[in-house]
């Protein structure tokens, strides 16, 4: 399996402008988180969903994201518009949902500047 | 709420030693998992070692194990024979059920050749 796939790797962009990341989860996978990291806040997860339903989106900062998961193996999540403040990297990772196993997986990132 | 704390900003060890970082955990639920993720400059998080909390038996992963008291829920990781590439930040992690995954604030640790 090719693992948690994320794109892009990197994206700078100016503020005002919408950013759109993406995530393909690992197949057969139906839990999926977005984290966020900085220094100042490391690691804080920002939505999960099971079965491609929101579960728990109470980490989205404000208005101005949001997040998706039209199918199992598909998954955005939006800025708009973005800030300067929105500059960290974005993680997305996916679990399968079998009891027993509870194991996320993420994909590599992705490095996000807003200037 | 689930909380995820550790305690040690940075450790270090020196190259074939052994190192223990700490992290404790409170839940409500009786039904969760602790994983310990490894996160390298490259900024991948790689999953370490993972333990079912009705599992009374520590997990253990080649130089990797844990000491989980699950009383005072505690579930350090100790990774023995310590090599150059073990250095990495270490984040802790509790995820009840099939429920969300929350991160401690993570450990940067350092080996000394």
């Amino acid at each position: 399996d090719a693992g948690v796939i994320q794109s892009p790797r990197h994206e700078v962009t100016e503020m005002g402008q919408e950013v759109t990341l993406r995530c393909k989860p690992i197949s057969g996978h139906n839990s999926l988180f977005w984290y966020r990291q900085t220094m100042m806040r490391g690691l804080e997860l920002l939505i999960y969903f099971n079965n491609n339903v929101p579960i728990d989106d109470s980490g989205m900062p404000e208005d101005r994201f949001s997040a998706k998961m039209p199918n199992a193996s598909f998954s955005t999540l939006k800025i708009q518009p973005s800030e300067p403040r929105d500059s960290a990297v974005y993680f997305c990772a996916s679990s399968p949902v079998s009891r027993g196993t509870g194991s996320a997986f993420f994909g590599q990132g992705t490095r996000l500047t807003v200037v | 709420a689930q909380t995820v704390t550790q305690s040690q900003p940075e450790m270090s060890v020196q190259e074939a030693e052994t190192v223990t970082l700490s992290c404790t955990y409170d839940t409500s639920e009786s039904d969760y998992y602790l994983f310990w993720y490894k996160q390298p400059p490259s900024r991948q998080m790689i999953l370490v070692i993972r333990q079912e909390a009705y599992k009374q038996q520590n997990a253990t992963e080649n130089r990797f194990s844990v000491n989980f008291q699950k009383a005072a829920k505690s579930f350090s990781l100790k990774i023995s024979d310590s090599q150059l590439g073990d250095a990495a930040m270490y984040f802790c992690a509790s995820r009840p059920g099939q429920g969300n995954l929350i991160f401690g604030k993570g450990t940067k640790l350092s080996v000394k050749p």
